[in-house]
């Protein structure tokens, strides 16, 4: 079946750097999104994988190994607008169409 | 328009009713989702438009939804007889074809069955 593993929550002090994993089983693939949805707003995109290796932009990086079905979310210097849900998505074949498959999003928490 | 337009941003209805929710895409885009997210959970696909193909509804949890989109425009997303599991946001999102980026979202109708 299709799987997207993120843990549920995760909490950081502003400034500081945190992780998040993502690990995937689908059939076929297609690219790695990772989106920020605020709570009571819509997600919106941060960044997207297709090949092996570290996206980079500002202080967000995505990293992505298709062999091992994993991906994750770097965030530096951590700002209190950083508290929010972080979802990964993988696009996949359904029914021979592929499509954004999601994970449940990880709720991010930043302390002072 | 400048992003993708939703409305109403939130509807609160009694069991049984039933419910239009609007989609006003971002203007050439013709790929066209429709989501719904429960409280505390993932996005869970409904419906995709691609320009004047068949629509792809093979995530419609029963019969009581439907959607319709004309072309390249507007959607609308129909619940009859609605039951309270249907609470939900129901959110939008459209992007351009042959696009690897750009799903962009509607800021989302919540549906409150009471």
């Amino acid at each position: 079946g299709q799987n997207i593993d993120q843990p549920t929550e995760m909490t950081a002090t502003e400034g500081a750097i945190v992780q998040i994993n993502c690990t995937y089983q689908t059939s076929g693939f297609n690219g790695l999104f990772w989106y920020q949805q605020h709570a009571g707003e819509a997600p919106t995109f941060l960044s997207y994988n297709v090949l092996d290796g570290l996206e980079e932009k500002g202080r967000f990086s995505s990293f992505l190994s298709r062999s091992k079905g994993y991906s994750y979310l770097l965030l530096k210097e951590l700002q209190m607008k950083d508290s929010a849900s972080y979802l990964c998505a993988v696009r996949g074949l359904i029914e021979g169409n592929y499509q954004l498959i999601w994970g449940a999003g990880t709720k991010l928490i930043i302390k002072p | 328009g400048a992003g993708v337009s939703q409305s109403p941003s939130n509807k609160v209805t009694e069991k049984g009713k039933d419910v239009e929710l609007r989609c006003d895409p971002i203007s050439g885009h013709t790929a066209l989702y429709w989501y719904r997210q429960r409280l505390g959970q993932g996005l869970e696909f409904l419906i995709y438009f691609q320009g004047n193909s068949a629509p792809d509804k093979s995530g419609l949890p029963s019969d009581r939804f439907s959607a319709e989109r004309t072309g390249e425009s507007v959607s609308t997303l129909t619940i009859q007889r609605t039951q309270q599991e249907d609470s939900a946001v129901y959110l939008c999102a459209s992007r351009p074809t042959g696009g690897n980026y750009g799903y962009t979202f509607g800021s989302g109708t919540r549906l409150t069955v009471v």
